[in-house]
């Protein structure tokens, strides 16, 4: 089984609209993290937010939050205010395990999103 | 702002030769991972790094791949005879001890001939 399912392989969105990426997760470990990198055509791997499980609250930085649904295991990102330069490929990853220290991550296989004016 | 540094951006090489992907972690991180992106596909973890060891690695990570820190700053991942299915985005990242938040580096392409 997927550990991370992003069942959307595009979305479109125009610009100044809200976006919500999917991502749903498989773990039986209490203890994980979850997190949303971008990836630009460029090719660089940018982190964006992190969840972890025993958060209270959703994650939020600037225009990026994050859903955490966890009794759905799902871990949705939403982007407020589309800009053109938010178009690229954005991967759900997932740490179990441990609080902190070392951790692999496992990857989903990513939403391309694009952005038009 | 601190960041992660790869080098070479792009490298080429031939089927069977040896090739060494350079990777200048954050300075004040402790654990180091290469992960690899074949293209089109998701990223995919191969091996962790602390303390001067291996802590984890994947069932990519065969004899054919090593990893070493020959000094304070360098993280080196090298691929003793590469086979055309090497060809990837290849991305260290560190983290850490307190967070477990991994910077990636902007990755080495490599292209086997």
């Amino acid at each position: 089984a997927q550990k991370i399912t992003q069942t959307q392989p595009g979305m479109f969105v125009q610009e100044k609209e809200a976006v919500t990426l999917d991502c749903t997760y498989d773990t039986s470990d209490p203890s994980y993290g979850l997190f949303w990198y971008k990836q630009p055509s460029s090719g660089e791997m940018i982190f964006l937010i992190y969840q972890g499980s025993y958060d209270q609250q959703n994650a939020t930085e600037g225009r990026y939050s994050l859903n955490f649904q966890k009794a759905r295991k799902s871990a949705n990102l939403v982007i407020s205010a589309s800009q053109l330069g938010d178009s690229a490929m954005y991967f759900c990853a997932m740490r179990e395990g441990k609080d902190s220290g070392y951790s692999t991550l496992t990857f989903g296989k990513g939403t391309m999103l694009l952005v038009s004016p | 702002e601190p960041e992660v540094t790869q080098t070479p951006s792009h490298q080429v090489t031939q089927m069977g030769q040896e090739v060494i992907l350079r990777c200048v972690p954050i300075s004040n991180h402790l654990y180091f991972y290469w992960y690899r992106q074949i293209l089109g596909q998701k990223v995919e973890f191969l091996v962790s790094f602390y303390n001067n060891e291996i802590s984890e690695k994947s069932e990519i990570f065969d004899d054919q791949f090593s990893v070493e820190r020959p000094d304070g700053s360098n993280f080196t991942l090298k691929i003793r005879s590469t086979k055309l299915e090497d060809s990837a985005m290849y991305f260290c990242a560190s983290n850490r001890g307190d967070t477990d938040t991994q910077y990636f580096g902007p990755g080495t392409r490599l292209t086997v001939l």
